[in-house]
């Protein structure tokens, strides 16, 4: 059963463009929310996070906005460069546990 | 600081062999997780283990799989006997208690059992 899910798999976009990549889930007693990128082999990494007491949340040329209404999360990069090319997790963490429930990942290319 | 370290990058065994997967944490991290990445299911949460303990071990498919910690700059992912739809990406990941939403990944083992 996923609880965070990541419909698109993939997405283009040209250089200097905006990205926006979407996240939707399920459980609502998911408290904190995190996007991670990774790049081919190589281990996922922290980009940016929001609690759910939080409707956005800034830092740099990432943005994360999310609607606790819809369960809809979505991450903003702008503009987009070729380096962020890779393939981005939404992750969720749920009230009194110690994990993170992971989605699918969408797979972003940026187009010189 | 070095990150946390996975060992075998890559691994290719045949059906019924045994396979054991190695991490070593970042230092002074208190929670070591253990994941797999398949294209359908994205990242799962195998076992986590907090101060060498395991915590929650819900996620291992079958008694074919099994995590040990016997210190904390040490763990073992084991799977025996492999099969084919064990192929996958493994990744282990470690936090500091007080950020534990904010997890740092190994590089990974791809294994493939052929």
């Amino acid at each position: 059963d996923q609880q965070v899910k990541q419909n698109s798999p993939s997405l283009s976009v040209q250089e200097g463009r905006i990205s926006i990549l979407n996240c939707d889930y399920t459980n609502s007693m998911f408290d904190y929310f995190l996007w991670y990128k990774k790049y081919p082999a190589e281990g996922p990494t922290f980009l940016i996070s929001i609690s759910s007491i939080k409707d956005k949340n800034e830092d740099g040329r990432f943005t994360v906005f999310l609607n606790k209404s819809a369960k809809h999360l979505s991450l903003h990069i702008v503009p987009s460069q070729p380096g962020d090319s890779a393939v981005y997790f939404c992750a969720a963490h749920k009230t009194g546990a110690n994990n993170l429930f992971f989605g699918t990942g969408t797979r972003l290319t940026v187009i010189p | 600081d070095a990150g946390v370290i996975q060992s075998p990058r890559h691994e290719v065994t045949e059906m019924g062999q045994e396979v054991t997967l190695r991490c070593k944490p970042i230092s002074g991290h208190d929670y070591l997780f253990w994941y797999r990445q398949t294209m359908m299911r994205g990242l799962e949460l195998l076992i986590y283990f907090n101060n060498n303990v395991p915590i929650d071990d819900s996620g291992m498919p079958e008694d074919r799989f099994s995590a040990k910690m016997p210190n904390a700059s040490f763990s073992t992912l084991k799977i025996q006997p492999s099969e084919p739809r064990d192929s996958a990406v493994y990744f282990c990941a470690s936090s500091l208690g007080g950020r534990k939403y904010e997890q740092y990944f190994g590089p990974g083992t791809r294994l493939t059992v052929t």
